[in-house]
């Protein structure tokens, strides 16, 4: 079994719609949970980072934790083409960060 | 934010050519540097651990002296790919986290480089 899951897509939605964006995982050590945006042939780029179980909100991007079922989430609100690229999730703890595969969005005009 | 800048962002040599990316953190220290290889449309894979004043932490399977790493400031660690070859064609990517290693981390814009 992987440390963390996450579905590669691609995940194509018309602009405006609401995206999430998933990741499970297994170990309970990890601490921090980070979602990254990289766009093609550029590094990853943070968009939001939590150390505990809930919503983390900053602009159109709500971040959400769930460790009881070590579940994480990343919801896209009213999204744009210029949101179209791969979403990464991470999860750092014991000094180790571990990404998921990133899933692959394109927001249609 | 933390930046890090990564350079060349992309690189085009004949095959057994060396060649050297550098990776910077702008406006912090960074004791540890991490350096990743990605292939198309693959997630990032950990090639090793650089540390500030000692040796580098080489991931199971890459070559240590295939891919020479030197972290001689607290805000510069490079990478040198010793006798490149077609297969080392990738996408080379670092990142440093602010304080300690249980942060975020910050990458570079990774650098493309092509083995002829």
């Amino acid at each position: 079994q992987k440390e963390v899951e996450q579905d590669p897509g691609p995940l194509s939605v018309p602009e405006g719609a609401i995206v999430s964006l998933n990741c499970t995982y297994s170990n309970s050590a990890f601490q921090y949970f980070m979602w990254y945006r990289q766009y093609s042939r550029k590094g990853p780029e943070l968009l939001m980072y939590t150390y505990s179980s809930g919503n983390k909100e900053d602009g159109r991007f709500t971040a959400q934790v769930d460790k009881s079922s070590k579940y994480i989430s990343l919801f896209i609100r009213d999204s744009q083409p210029s949101d179209s690229a791969t979403y990464l999730c991470a999860l750092t703890g014991g000094f180790k960060t571990i990404f998921g595969a990133g899933t692959r969005l394109f927001v249609k005009a | 934010g933390a930046v890090v800048s990564q350079h060349p962002s992309w690189v085009i040599c004949k095959s057994g050519t060396s060649v050297k990316i550098e990776c910077r953190s702008l406006d912090f220290q960074a004791t540890t540097m991490f350096w990743y290889r990605q292939f198309p449309k693959q997630s990032l894979m950990l090639m090793a651990t650089s540390n500030e004043g000692s040796k580098a932490t080489y991931e199971q399977g890459v070559e240590k002296d295939k891919f020479l790493i030197n972290h001689a400031s607290l805000t510069l660690s490079t990478l040198t790919v010793t006798s490149a070859h077609p297969e080392d064609s990738s996408f080379y990517i670092c990142s440093a986290p602010q304080t300690d290693s249980n942060q975020p981390q910050h990458f570079g814009d990774g650098t493309r480089l092509s083995i002829l």
